[in-house]
């Protein structure tokens, strides 16, 4: 079956700092792959996605790049704000699965100014 | 914009109480989704539906059920409310898997927080 792990939180930062959240995933298939976001006290959106292999999805300064060779996804910012606190989610679907999305467990990130 | 809409933002229910979460969603989606959210859990999938009057269990389907009369509704239903089912529910919807395009996007709704007393 699909399974996603990415690094557990809470990551704390100062404005401006680098952001690295790591995921890796094993999958039936061919994944697409998704970072999706929660802000506080509200739901889930779609922060950037990749189809396929090599692909690097890139949103709000955020990027991620496709990596079968390493099954991985991992997100990054290279200079963030206090708005960019939330909870980060990465996801993947595949025909073979259905087309659920799997989830990690999320990475609560904390920018401090 | 898709908008997926879920009617109840906060809500408070007794033990044994039968609950009722909504969801609708403005995009004709095929696909409709609901999950729970828990610290430390992330999101589990309780149920979905790829159509009308058809529904499959997600990973932790027990204590719930589901309807979809129509198809830009879908219903969680909590046939008796139990502490444990304290949670976020959130709902979502996608279009259908047949496309071939599993790399649509799966959207979501506000959420809806159920606290069982």
């Amino acid at each position: 079956g699909n399974s996603v792990t990415q690094m557990e939180g809470p990551v704390t930062l100062s404005e401006e700092a680098f952001l690295t959240i790591n995921c890796t995933y094993t999958a039936t298939g061919y994944p697409s792959l998704f970072w999706y976001v929660q802000y506080p006290g509200e739901g889930l959106q779609l922060l950037l996605k990749a189809t396929k292999a090599d692909d690097k999805g890139s949103n709000k300064g955020f990027e991620a790049t496709y990596r079968k060779e390493t099954t991985s996804f991992h997100l990054e910012k290279g200079s963030v704000q206090v708005s960019d606190s939330a909870v980060y989610f990465c996801a993947l679907t595949s025909r073979a699965a259905g087309n659920k999305l799997t989830f990690g467990g999320g990475t609560r990130v904390l920018v401090k100014p | 914009d898709v908008k997926v809409t879920q009617s109840s933002r906060y809500l408070v229910k007794r033990t044994g109480e039968k609950v009722f979460l909504e969801c609708v969603q403005d995009m004709d989606h095929e696909n409709m989704f609901w999950y729970r959210q828990d610290p430390g859990l992330g999101l589990r999938l309780i149920y979905f539906s790829y159509d009308v009057k058809m529904k499959e269990k997600g990973d932790i389907p027990e204590g719930y059920s589901v309807s979809r009369e129509k198809k830009e509704r879908f219903s969680l239903i909590l046939e008796s409310a139990s502490t444990n089912q304290t949670s976020m529910y959130l709902c979502a919807s996608s279009l259908t898997a047949g496309t071939g395009l599993s790399g649509n996007t799966i959207y979501f709704g506000e959420g809806s927080w159920l606290t069982v007393v």
